[in-house]
């Protein structure tokens, strides 16, 4: 069975300073690798995804990750966080089928 | 930019009622699902549905579920006997179709929030 962590709940930044939230992943086979946000009321917004191809993925709103095979990880990261960044950061794993297996998230928290 | 519609935003059901929740995926999309997170924990697959038949479905996803896409727009959840573990926030989402090497994104609407008395 495959599944997501995130070991944080929470992350706390101050404007303009870079930013990581960590996601390892458990799957058989390939990684299909994604990044959800959610702003309050809002649905799951995609960021990013790994399917295959080079390690560093960029997505929307200026964030980036970074896959690594060998310690299953794929963190997001943003070289200067903004005060709008603030929501919740959702990691995803897919299978050979379409499910989607999230991790418990991770509150970002961007302090001006 | 097309997206995914949800209604209602929120209801509230008695133990024991039938809801059914309607989603309108994005038009051109052939995968749709259903995924539910309730109140502080990890959002959770229910079941995929393409060409007029589920394809993966979870063990959350059991007799009382039911999907069905009743015309070539909505496509629905519905509940047949609720629990009051069934208050959670149900999220619908859609994909276009799969070509070889692509997975493409799932695409998430704002959710229908379900609370059962």
């Amino acid at each position: 069975a495959q599944s997501v962590a995130q070991p944080e709940d929470q992350v706390n930044v101050a404007e303009g300073n870079p930013l990581t939230v960590k996601c390892t992943y458990s799957v058989s086979g390939n990684p299909y690798l994604f990044w959800y946000v959610q702003y309050p009321n809002r649905g799951l917004q995609f960021l990013l995804k790994y399917i295959t191809g080079d390690n560093l993925v960029k997505g929307s709103y200026g964030f980036e990750a970074e896959f690594n095979k060998s310690q299953t990880s794929f963190h997001l990261k943003k070289p200067s966080a903004l005060v709008s960044d603030s929501a919740l950061y959702f990691c995803a794993v897919r299978n050979a089928g379409n499910m989607l297996t999230f991790g418990g998230g991770t509150r970002l928290m961007v302090k001006p | 930019e097309p997206e995914v519609t949800q209604t209602p935003s929120h209801q509230v059901t008695q133990m024991g009622q039938e809801v059914i929740l309607r989603c309108v995926p994005i038009s051109n999309h052939l995968y749709f699902y259903w995924y539910r997170q309730i109140l502080g924990q990890k959002v959770e697959f229910l079941v995929s549905f393409y060409n007029n038949e589920i394809s993966e479905k979870s063990e959350i996803f059991d007799d009382q579920f039911s999907v069905e896409r009743p015309d070539g727009s909505n496509f629905t959840l519905k509940i047949r006997s609720t629990k009051l573990e069934d208050s959670a926030m149900y999220f619908c989402a859609s994909s276009a179709s799969r070509t070889r090497g692509s997975y493409n994104e799932q695409f998430f609407g704002p959710g229908t929030r379900l609370t059962v008395l």
